[in-house]
């Protein structure tokens, strides 16, 4: 079954960088996407972005454009966020998630990591 | 960016009852519509996509309907484990938008 594991939490400094992998298993890992999204503490879901990992196009949250990139690695079935210039406001959970195409769209998201913590505190 | 409402915020039902959670998009996502079951300390669950499409091994208590901005989640003989957090998400225009979530919880 489909299966995401990510790395552990992270402890950063405001203004540091940090990179969150995702190693996928149980599926075909170019057949689908990757998405990332956060969860602020006690708040909802913010969807940071995504990659196609067949043709790798990718899809950033424009707020975060500058600041933010996904990548992936097909020799290991695993997709990386990197975070930069951090702010205490990028403290949260951060999910990898499958994502999938629906009658030709891609969207859903039918598989999760089990999240990375990543607190930013000076 | 669309914008996704939820309503209401909470709900109180009691267990054996039907909960209906209402999702509204700021404009027409057409069929692009995915429900998730979140609960406290776990990982976000697909439930519904395509509005009404239930992935393999979800119950079939939990249906979906609407269509172009107006979506319903409905919730057919709550059990224990259905009390959590259900939020609405839109994969018509990127960004990806979910909304502010609805908690059901027992009454």
């Amino acid at each position: 079954q489909v299966q995401l594991v990510q790395s552990g939490a992270e402890v950063k400094k405001p203004g540091a960088s940090v990179k969150v992998a995702c190693k996928a298993s149980g599926y075909t890992f170019r057949n689908y996407g990757i998405a990332w999204v956060r969860q602020a503490p006690g708040q909802g879901l913010e969807c940071l972005g995504w990659i196609n990992v067949y043709n790798g196009n990718k899809k950033y949250a424009q707020h975060l454009q500058d600041r933010v990139t996904m990548t992936t690695d097909t020799s290991t079935s695993t997709a990386y966020l990197e975070l930069g210039s951090l702010r205490s406001d990028d403290t949260a959970v951060y999910y990898c998630a499958r994502a999938v195409p629906v009658r030709g769209v891609w969207g859903g998201m039918d598989g999760w990591g089990q999240g990375t913590t990543v607190t930013v505190s000076s | 960016e669309i914008v996704m409402t939820q309503s209401p915020a909470t709900l109180s039902v009691s267990p054996g009852e039907r909960a209906t959670l209402s999702c509204r998009a700021s404009q027409s996502v057409s069929s692009d519509l995915a429900w998730y079951q979140q609960k406290p300390g776990q990982t976000p669950r697909l439930l519904i996509y395509g509005a009404s499409t239930r992935p393999a091994g979800v119950p079939g208590r939990f249906s979906g309907s609407g269509s172009g901005t107006d979506f319903a989640l409905t919730i057919s003989g709550l059990q224990s484990e259905d009390f959590a957090i259900y939020y609405c998400q839109q994969y018509n225009n990127w960004p990806w938008t979910f909304g502010l979530g609805t908690k059901v919880e027992i009454k």
